[in-house]
This record gives C-alpha cells, sequence and structure tokens, in this order.
C-alpha cells in the first residue's frame, strides 16, 4: 500500500532559525513523483517542488532545499533562516506512474515562524 | 499563463439545501481536474476527477456529485447537504497525459448549519 507520513504534526521556530520538515514515503513502485504543497492560512496549496524517483539530487531555491533519500524514503524540506511569512501548513505528497491522478497526500505539518 | 477560479469564495447553507461549487480554469486545454475536500484538520481526501468532458471517476461515495459540461469546467453538486458536508473543498487541475503537477485553486469554504 502507499502512504506518506509526516510525523510532525506541528512546529513553531523563532524567526531566522532553520526548520526541517520531514515526509517518509512508502510505495513497492519503482517511478513515482513526490511532490511539496505549503497551505497558508487563506486556504489555497501552491505547489513548491516535484522530483520523480530516479532524480536523487538535492534541490535548493532560494531559502528551500530538499533532501531526497531513496534508501530511506524520504523526501525532506528545510527552510533556511525561516521568515514569518513562511507560516504555513506543508503537505508532502506521493503520485504513482500507475495512478498519476490518484495523489497520495500526507497529513500535513504545521509550522509556525514566531518573531 | 494558466489560472484557476473557484466560486462562492465563502458559503453557509442550511442541512437539507441543495449545492452547487464551480470551478473552472483559464490558459489550457482538456485538463485532468480534481475535487478534494479537507475536513477539519489538515487530511486532503480526493472526491472526484475527470479526464475529459462528461467523464467523472468517484472515489468516496457520499452525499455529493460531480459533473464536467464543458472542457474547462468542473462542478460539485449536492441535492440535500448534510452536516457532515461542512468543509474546504479545493478544485485542482493538470496537464493530461505524464506526471504532470496537480495547481489548485484558492477553495471555497462550506459550512452546512
Amino acid at each position: 500500500a502507499q502512504k506518506v507520513t509526516q510525523a510532525q504534526t506541528e512546529i513553531s521556530v523563532v524567526e531566522k532559525e532553520d526548520v526541517t520538515l520531514d515526509c517518509v514515503y512508502e510505495t513497492r513502485d519503482t517511478t513515482y513523483y513526490l511532490f511539496w504543497y505549503k497551505q497558508p492560512p487563506s486556504g489555497e496549496l501552491v505547489f513548491l517542488i516535484r522530483r520523480n524517483s530516479f532524480d536523487e539530487q538535492n534541490e535548493i531555491s532560494g531559502r528551500y532545499s530538499w533532501n531526497f533519500q531513496k534508501s530511506t524514503s524520504s523526501f525532506n524540506f528545510t527552510i533556511t533562516a525561516s521568515q514569518v511569512v513562511d507560516s504555513a501548513v506543508y503537505f508532502c505528497a506521493l503520485s504513482l506512474k500507475t495512478s498519476y491522478d490518484k495523489v497520495i497526500f500526507g497529513p500535513g505539518t504545521s509550522l509556525s515562524v514566531i518573531p | 499563463s494558466q489560472t484557476i477560479h473557484q466560486w462562492p469564495a465563502t458559503l453557509v447553507q442550511p442541512v437539507g439545501s441543495p449545492l452547487s461549487l464551480e470551478c473552472t480554469v483559464e490558459g489550457t486545454s482538456n485538463p485532468n481536474l480534481y475535487w478534494y475536500r479537507q475536513a477539519a484538520g489538515r487530511g486532503l481526501q480526493l472526491l472526484f476527477y475527470s479526464v475529459g468532458i462528461g467523464q467523472i471517476s468517484s472515489e468516496v461515495p457520499q452525499n455529493l456529485s460531480a459533473s464536467r459540461p464543458q472542457d474547462r469546467q468542473f462542478i460539485l453538486s449536492s441535492k440535500k447537504l448534510l452536516l457532515s458536508d461542512s468543509g474546504f473543498y479545493l478544485c485542482a487541475w493538470r496537464s493530461a497525459g505524464g506526471p504532470q503537477t496537480q495547481y489548485f485553486g484558492p477553495g471555497t469554504r462550506l459550512l452546512v448549519l
């Protein structure tokens, strides 16, 4: 069965601290895609990144970085020098080649950045 | 560029009343369309998806139905709302074919009283 686990329900950090959001996924498929979305208080889900299962290269985009490790089935997300605008719920998600329409979302991690 | 719209943004309805939520996408053709519900808490539940006009796949049997009367229009309906239908409804689209990313609309907050 496919599953996405985000063990951290809520995280609070002080502004300018670094924070890592954990994501662990389960699948027996060899071809799959992983995503991160951000849901600010307004509610809309904002796409952040997509990775395929054959590309384990880490990615950095400004203050955001992602660490994909197939050996541990993890796709962790780090925010460097956090800002108040980073406060949101973050979702990790999994999509399989066998069913791209049925994206499996994790339960989300609520991040609060305190000024 | 592509844009996805949802309306209304907020809705308060009495139990037993009908429901119609609309989602439209601009700037793309033949998208795959999705309806999700996010109940209290944070989990996203896929309700329906559509790969073309008139083609609807239901993921969860329930009090709701979906229709796709036009290529870029997706409607979520109910004949009689239940209290448990309250939640945040999100529409999403993605390009057909391949592992394209789903992009979400602004959502509709529904409160059934």
